[in-house]
């Protein structure tokens, strides 16, 4: 059974930080790789979608990497911004079942000014 | 990409009732999905709903507690049936509108809470 661990639950930092989110995940036969930020009322924003077969994706300031092999992910976020403050769930889908997102529990980051 | 809207964003319920939850999108799509997210956990997948087609359910939810319906290609329901407290959730929908992405995109959730 597939389970996805973020760590840490939560971190504060201040602005200007560069910073890295991790996930892992116990089942390395995965499809694809996506991360989300969670803002409250607004639910979940797609940021990257890594394929199993790639290593990395960047969009502006975030890198995701991927090492399927190890199970592992993380999510890099360069000169960090209070804007940034949100929860970033990372979710993977199987090789079985491409559809399904099976996600973690989450990082809650606070970036202070 | 695909804009989702639900209705109601929140709602207060007595414990016995039923609450349906409609989600919209703004593009037809073939799969939509609904998620709950209880409190200080993270989101759990309830069922897939294809249209012309019953929802197909994960383990540990059934048809009876959680009917889904999906009239046609743009929405769809989901009743959260005979509510106790531990219905208390944020519900939400998604779509994978495909076409050269497996992006998901997800509605902005439903606030749940059953006394």
């Amino acid at each position: 059974k597939q389970e996805v661990t973020q760590i840490p639950a939560a971190l504060s930092v201040p602005e200007g930080e560069n910073l890295v989110l991790n996930c892992s995940f116990t089942d390395s036969a995965i499809y694809n790789l996506q991360w989300f930020r969670q803002d409250p009322g607004k639910g979940l924003t797609s940021l990257l979608l890594i394929q199993s077969s790639q290593r990395e994706q960047t969009s502006g300031r975030l890198n995701a990497s991927l090492d399927k092999s190890s199970g592992r992910s993380t999510l890099y976020i360069a000169a960090s911004q209070p804007g940034d403050s949100a929860t970033y769930l990372c979710a993977v889908s199987n090789s079985g079942a491409t559809n399904k997102l099976i996600f973690g529990t989450g990082t809650l980051l606070a970036v202070q000014p | 990409s695909a804009v989702i809207s639900q209705k109601p964003s929140r709602d207060i319920c007595q414990r016995g009732t039923s609450l349906t939850i409609q989600c919209q999108v703004d593009s037809q799509v073939t799969m939509m999905f609904w998620y709950r997210q209880q409190p200080g956990q993270s989101l759990t997948l309830i069922a897939t709903a294809n249209q012309g087609s019953e929802a197909t359910y994960e383990s540990g939810f059934v048809i009876d507690k959680f009917p889904i319906s999906r009239p046609n290609l743009t929405f769809s329901t989901l009743t959260v049936s005979n509510m106790s407290p531990e219905d208390s959730s944020i519900y939400l929908c998604s779509v994978e509108p495909g076409l050269h992405t497996d992006t998901q995109y997800f509605g902005p959730g439903t606030r749940l809470t059953v006394l």
